[in-house]
This record gives C-alpha cells, sequence and structure tokens, in this order.
C-alpha cells in the first residue's frame, strides 16, 4: 500500500539552510512531488523528481532522491521568512493517484 | 486569473443539509481532481475525472457523495445529508494529459466546509 511519512514541524533562522524529510512506501512510484501550502492557499507544485534521478537542483531547492531507502529530502538553501508554509511530499506510481504525506510545517525565525 | 477556481471558499452548514460545490480548472485542462484535506493532514484523493468521464473513485467517497462534470468543463462535488465528519477543505486540481507520463496537476484555494 501506499504510505508518505513526514515530520511535523521544522524550524530554521534565516539564512539557513532547511532540510524536510520524507519517507515513502510505494517502490513502483514513477514521481515524487514537493508541494508548498501556504495559509489560506491552494497548494503549489514546487519541484519533482523522477525515481530514476539521484538529485536535482533549481535554483535554491536540491531535492535527493534515495530510492534504496524509499528517502526522498528536500533543502532550501538560505531560507527567508517567505518560505514559511507547509511542505508536502507526494508520491505518484504512475497511475491518477497522487498520495500526500501529512506535510511539515517550516517556521523561518528572522 | 486563468488558474484553478473554487466555489464558495466557506461554506458553514447544519448537518444533515446538502451541499454544493463548484470548481472550474484551468481552460484547456481535459483532468479534473477533487481531493479532501482535513486539519494537519495532507490532501487525500477523492475521484478524478477525464473530460466528462468519472476514471476513479476512492473508497473515501462514500455513496453521500457524488461528483459531475457534464461537459468536461466545470465540476461539482455534492455532499447529501452531512455529517459533522465531513468537515475538511476540499481541493480541486487540473492538468492536461497528453498522454505522457507526467503531468502536473494545479491546485485551486479551495473550499472549507464546516458541518455545525
Amino acid at each position: 500500500g501506499e504510505d508518505v511519512e513526514q515530520s511535523l514541524f521544522l524550524s530554521v533562522r534565516e539564512g539557513d539552510s532547511s532540510v524536510i524529510n520524507c519517507t515513502y512506501t510505494d517502490s513502483s512510484s514513477t514521481y515524487l512531488y514537493w508541494y508548498k501550502q501556504e495559509p489560506g492557499a491552494g497548494l503549489q507544485l514546487l519541484t519533482y523528481i523522477f525515481s530514476n534521478m539521484d538529485m536535482k537542483q533549481d535554483q535554491r531547492l536540491t531535492v535527493l532522491l534515495n530510492k534504496k531507502d524509499k528517502h526522498l529530502s528536500l533543502r532550501i538553501a538560505d531560507t527567508q521568512t517567505g518560505d514559511s508554509a507547509i511542505y508536502f511530499c507526494a508520491e505518484w506510481p504512475g497511475y491518477q493517484k497522487v498520495t500526500f504525506g501529512i506535510g511539515t510545517k517550516l517556521q523561518v525565525i528572522p | 486569473d486563468t488558474g484553478v477556481s473554487q466555489n464558495p471558499r466557506h461554506k458553514i452548514t447544519k448537518r444533515g443539509q446538502n451541499v454544493t460545490f463548484r470548481c472550474d480548472p484551468i481552460s484547456e485542462h481535459n483532468r479534473l481532481y477533487w481531493y479532501r484535506q482535513t486539519l494537519g493532514q495532507g490532501p487525500e484523493f477523492l475521484t478524478y475525472f477525464q473530460n466528462e468521464a468519472q476514471l476513479e473513485k476512492s473508497r473515501l467517497l462514500s455513496d453521500r457523495f457524488s461528483a459531475e462534470r457534464p461537459k468536461g468543463s466545470f465540476s461539482t462535488l455534492e455532499i447529501q445529508r452531512t455529517e459533522q465528519g465531513d468537515s475538511a477543505m476540499y481541493l480541486c486540481a487540473s492538468s492536461l494529459h497528453s498522454g505522457g507520463a507526467f503531468n502536473e496537476q494545479f491546485f485551486g484555494p479551495g473550499t472549507r466546509l464546516t458541518v455545525l
């Protein structure tokens, strides 16, 4: 079955790097996503990684994928107060159902 | 604004009443999804449409829930005989499926339902 797990909360100081971790169970996952949700807003796709990749970098964002351990991480460099939000890890095994984690609340302290 | 829109944004109802939500996807998107998000949880898949055809329904979608997309454009989600456990944020998303493996889902702002 599909299950995506994340830690609930992360607090960092402005300018530091943030690392949000996620584990998933479906080994057939084709794509893994990171979504951002700000208060009162819908989900915004931040980045994604295809299952045959180990790493993807996009400006301040770095995604690392360890398929053996089914572990996904999102690193945000030079974290800003505008990065404060809830970050959802999600997996897509190639069928239409996307399974989301519970979300990690990132608090950035000025 | 050409994003996904949802109406109403908030709905408060009494237990036992029926409610209907509407989602307008991005105009050229052929797929439309409904999710439910309760407080402190991630979104849970409910159902999705390709054009007007409803292709998959989660077991979370009880008989009291029905979704339609009659002309392959906007969609409605109706909940009959609402229960307090139905209180949640209902999210709609749309995507353009063009045969490739990846299709980014664009989410609307959601409809927050409170059942008293």
